[in-house]
């Protein structure tokens, strides 16, 4: 009964290098939200994803960043040419319902943390 | 400015004592889910309330929902040193994106 996984577990980039993170929602969820955790801070929504949709992205920087969940593999965090202000850790979160339902739950994965150096 | 307000932000109390944490907001939220997360680890859930002044129990832990759905607490009875962590209320307003507060740090000393 695997949970949400995401990898890699950590990640070392260089500025301007790209960056991909990887979500595989638990079995039988077909709704996929990536979070961001800076220090100090709150985790705040980045985006909300269904297979081959993007739902809700209005918590994504407007450049540099992207989401993709395809029909077929894991979901996929890009972001472009990354800069130092991007090192935080991003969790990846899947439930199995969709807006509307009021006691929906989301289940979180291990995160990966991003390092820009 | 944050939806969701913790407090205390951090909180170090002895095994074997009660303590209470709060998660307070403006707002209306359609449910309410705490969750606890370790060091290096992705937030786990521990309960979903949905109901206003809905109450509920896990183990040691109480949960309980304001009647307005904008508050609530989380209360443990005789901590263990287990019950360290970070515990972290997220409140939903029915589109799917959940607002965190940044969390209540719980250390329990043995």
């Amino acid at each position: 009964n695997a949970g949400v996984m995401q990898n890699p577990r950590h990640l070392v980039r260089r500025r301007g290098q790209e960056a991909r993170l990887r979500c595989s929602p638990m079995k039988g969820h077909s709704h996929v939200y990536w979070y961001r955790q800076l220090p100090e801070e709150g985790l705040k929504f980045m985006v909300y994803l269904q297979k081959e949709n993007i739902i809700d992205e209005s918590g994504m920087p407007k450049e540099r960043f992207s989401a993709e969940f395809p029909k077929e593999g894991p979901s996929i965090l890009r972001i472009q040419q990354v800069v130092r202000g991007d090192s935080a850790a991003y969790f990846c979160a899947s439930s199995p319902t969709s807006g509307g339902r009021v006691d929906y739950e989301q289940y979180f994965g291990p995160g990966t943390r991003l390092t820009v150096t | 400015t944050q939806l969701l307000e913790q407090s205390p932000q951090f909180l170090s109390i002895q095994e074997g004592e009660n303590l209470t944490v709060y998660c307070n907001s403006s707002s209306v939220f359609s449910s309410l889910q705490w969750y606890r997360q370790e060091p290096g680890e992705g937030p786990v859930l521990l309960v979903t309330v949905v109901t206003g002044g809905e109450v509920k129990k896990l183990k040691r832990l109480t949960f309980q929902f304001g009647d307005a759905r904008k508050d609530s607490s989380l209360h443990i009875t005789a901590a263990q040193p287990g019950d360290t962590g970070l515990y972290l209320c997220a409140g939903a307003r029915g589109n799917n994106r959940l607002a965190f507060g940044k969390g209540n740090q719980v250390v329990v000393i043995p």
